[in-house]
């Protein structure tokens, strides 16, 4: 069992240009999310997916961010244009189906990044 | 409205001695789930443990147990015994359900200290 698995661990980038993340769930699960984590804070839903279609967004998910999971394995997030607000945690985690309340979510270590 | 909220940013304990940490809730759900999560500095979110809506009993995982007032809404983690390496983050957390499995809420956190 591999776990989730996120890359690359941290990103520096400057202001303006466009960084990609990836996120490798635990392969039978079928169940994707996105997080944001600032310093202080709890994780903040972004975005989550069911197999390769992505069935709910965050409003937090402005425009310049888009994320995708071909063919219903490892997703990827990607910014646009990144501002020094996008800094911040990002963590991926997976789940089964969520039929029920006890359904947990198995989380990644996240990419941190930092725009300068 | 917050759905969790946790009132303590930070916590010390002395090794081996017994710790609250308390988790406020706000759903109007019937069925909903809690969850306990611990971050270490390594930024990996860590499940503890999982209290039901309808358990009429605590639920325990080793030195973890999960103090659930359902009237009052609240749902405290104990860690009995602490030792250093439980020094971390904690994440109170939500799932609300049926209508609405797709999201967990996070509260913002409680950074525990364990003092040799």
């Amino acid at each position: 069992d591999t776990g989730v698995s996120q890359d690359p661990r941290h990103k520096i980038t400057k202001r303006g240009q466009n960084v990609t993340f990836r996120c490798d769930p635990i392969s039978e699960h079928n169940r994707l999310y996105w997080y944001r984590q600032t310093l202080g804070q709890g994780p903040e839903f972004l975005t989550y997916f069911q197999n390769e279609a992505q069935l709910e967004k965050s409003r937090l998910l402005s425009d310049r961010f888009s994320a995708e999971r071909p063919k219903g394995s490892f997703s990827t997030l990607e910014i646009q244009r990144t501002e020094q607000g996008d800094s911040a945690m990002y963590l991926c985690a997976s789940s089964q189906a969520a039929t029920a309340t006890n359904e947990k979510l198995f989380f990644g270590s996240g990419t941190q990044l930092s725009v300068l | 409205a917050q759905k969790i909220t946790q009132t303590q940013p930070g916590m010390f304990v002395q090794e081996k001695e017994a710790v609250t940490l308390d988790c406020t809730y706000d759903t109007s759900d019937q069925s909903y789930g809690l969850f306990w999560y611990k971050q270490p500095s390594s930024g990996e979110m860590i499940f503890l443990i999982y209290q039901g809506s309808y358990d009429e009993q605590n639920a325990t995982e080793g030195r973890y147990s999960l103090n659930f007032q359902k009237a009052r809404k609240s749902a405290n983690l104990v860690i009995s015994a602490s030792q250093l390496g439980d020094s971390a983050m904690y994440f109170c957390a939500m799932r609300e359900g049926p209508r609405n499995f797709n999201k967990f809420y996070f509260g913002s956190g409680t950074k525990l200290n364990v003092k040799p």
